[in-house]
């Protein structure tokens, strides 16, 4: 049974550039949900898709956008790129009918420069 | 005021001894409160939920919840050297989101 699968594992970027994030979310789940986690900080909420639809979002700018598919799967897409997007991109997936016991990606490492 | 906030750490143990994790947390409506694992260049790994007030065990964990006092903690008995990880404590004010605290990193001395 796969996991919940993101892509890429690790990506740098320029400053300016714009970035596509990718998750698929495990077997069973038709909720995603993404976070970003800077070095020694707690995971962010940026927003959660469910029936392709955004459902709630957390205190992030309009550069930070998403889409999720039918299948279930889902993009993160950051614009007009900062050193300070610099972070741990973490997808969560869940079944909707479960509440919120995530289970986590193992993440995208951002790297801006 | 931070929505959740965790003592700060690090926690430094020996082996075989118990590490007491604690959380506060601001907004009084959370129904559901969550402990993650995450080890050093890893994501974070689901160990316990509590959703009523009292304790919940699981094998060498125990989770405690007061609503009253918006408090959670997380208890480690026995602890091992591959406890040794950053523990965060995530609370649900809606059925939509988490919150989480920055993590306070355990270290079992063997």
């Amino acid at each position: 049974d796969a996991g919940v699968t993101q892509s890429p594992t690790h990506l740098i970027k320029t400053r300016g550039q714009q970035v596509t994030l990718r998750c698929s979310p495990k077997s069973g789940h038709d909720t995603v949900s993404w976070y970003q986690q800077a070095l020694g900080q707690g995971p962010q909420f940026i927003f959660q898709y469910y029936e392709e639809e955004e459902r709630q979002r957390g205190n992030f700018p309009d550069r930070f956008s998403g889409h999720q598919f039918p299948n279930y799967s889902s993009e993160l897409n950051v614009n007009a790129l900062l050193l300070g997007d610099s972070a741990l991109y973490l997808c969560a997936s869940s079944y909707s009918g479960q509440g919120l016991g995530y289970t986590f990606g193992s993440g995208t490492r951002l790297t801006v420069v | 005021q931070k929505e959740v906030e965790q003592n700060s750490g690090p926690l430094s143990v020996p082996e075989g001894a118990i590490a007491s994790l604690n959380c506060t947390y601001s907004d009084r409506v959370s129904q559901s409160f969550f402990w993650y694992r995450q080890y050093s260049g890893k994501s974070p790994e689901l160990i316990m939920s509590i959703y009523s007030n009292g304790d919940k065990e699981d094998g060498r964990f125990t989770a405690q919840l007061n609503k009253a006092s918006q408090y959670v903690s997380l208890l480690i008995r026995d602890s091992q050297p591959s406890d040794s990880a950053t523990y965060l404590c995530a609370v649900a004010p809606n059925d939509y989101k988490l919150s989480f605290g920055a993590g306070t990193t355990v270290t079992v001395r063997a």
